[in-house]
């Protein structure tokens, strides 16, 4: 079946600094992956829509300039928070849709100190 | 705007007994709905879906019917096993699943042995 990875699947980054998060299709291109955010007890909040080779569309209330989304690739999509905050502390789970469903990657849990 | 509610955990039962977790839903038209599993370590899983009024979903002993006029989608197995602990997501989409979902906020399940 189709695998979606994402790496790493934890970090811990100091207050300030940028944290790079990849999302790669291992057997099928993705023209197109979501990001997603978990907060503890709370629904997958979509984050934005990541579409290969052109700018990612995001969901209101979610600032673009501080979640950067690369899609470089077929195989690849980053989600790059900058400026990291101990409020952007979440759960990150990135997806892609492949014969019309979607497949999840394992999630990246971010601790900002 | 669309939304989903389940009921929360973490739910804890005996290997060989009956399973419900409830789910209900706010949307607008006739959205698609799913059960997503999470097993640990691992992405999220399309367990089952129904995309139209009193279909009913099933997969790997799970069950759940697309009931319009109660707008519920309540998963239920008759037997659970251990293997079977997990968090289970309930969703829905206006776009058959694979592009814009909401989720429920998940329901941990722990079987003991």
């Amino acid at each position: 079946g189709a695998v979606v990875s994402q790496h790493p699947s934890w970090v811990i980054c100091k207050s300030g600094t940028s944290v790079k998060i990849e999302c790669r299709s291992l057997d099928f291109q993705a023209t197109t992956m979501f990001w997603y955010r978990q907060f503890p007890k709370q629904s997958l909040m979509l984050m934005a829509t990541s579409n290969e080779g052109s700018k990612a569309t995001y969901e209101q209330g979610v600032e673009k300039d501080k979640f950067l989304i690369n899609h470089a690739s077929l195989t690849l999509s980053t989600l790059t928070v900058t400026s990291a905050h101990p409020e952007d502390s979440s759960f990150y789970i990135c997806s892609a849709a492949y014969g019309g469903e979607l497949f999840f990657g394992e999630g990246s849990r971010l601790t900002v100190l | 705007g669309d939304s989903v509610t389940q009921m929360e955990g973490p739910v804890t039962l005996s290997e060989e007994a009956f399973l419900t977790i409830n789910c209900t839903y706010t949307a607008t038209g006739y959205p698609s709905l799913f059960w997503y599993v999470q097993y640990p370590g691992e992405g999220l899983q399309l367990l089952l879906k129904a995309t139209k009024a009193d279909d009913k979903g099933s997969n790997k002993g799970f069950e759940a019917t697309y009931r319009k006029e109660t707008t519920s989608f309540h998963l239920e197995k008759g037997s659970v096993q251990v293997s079977d602990s997990a968090v289970y997501f309930c969703a829905l989409s206006h776009s058959g699943g694979y592009q814009k979902v909401t989720f429920g906020t998940g329901t941990k399940l722990q079987v003991i042995p």
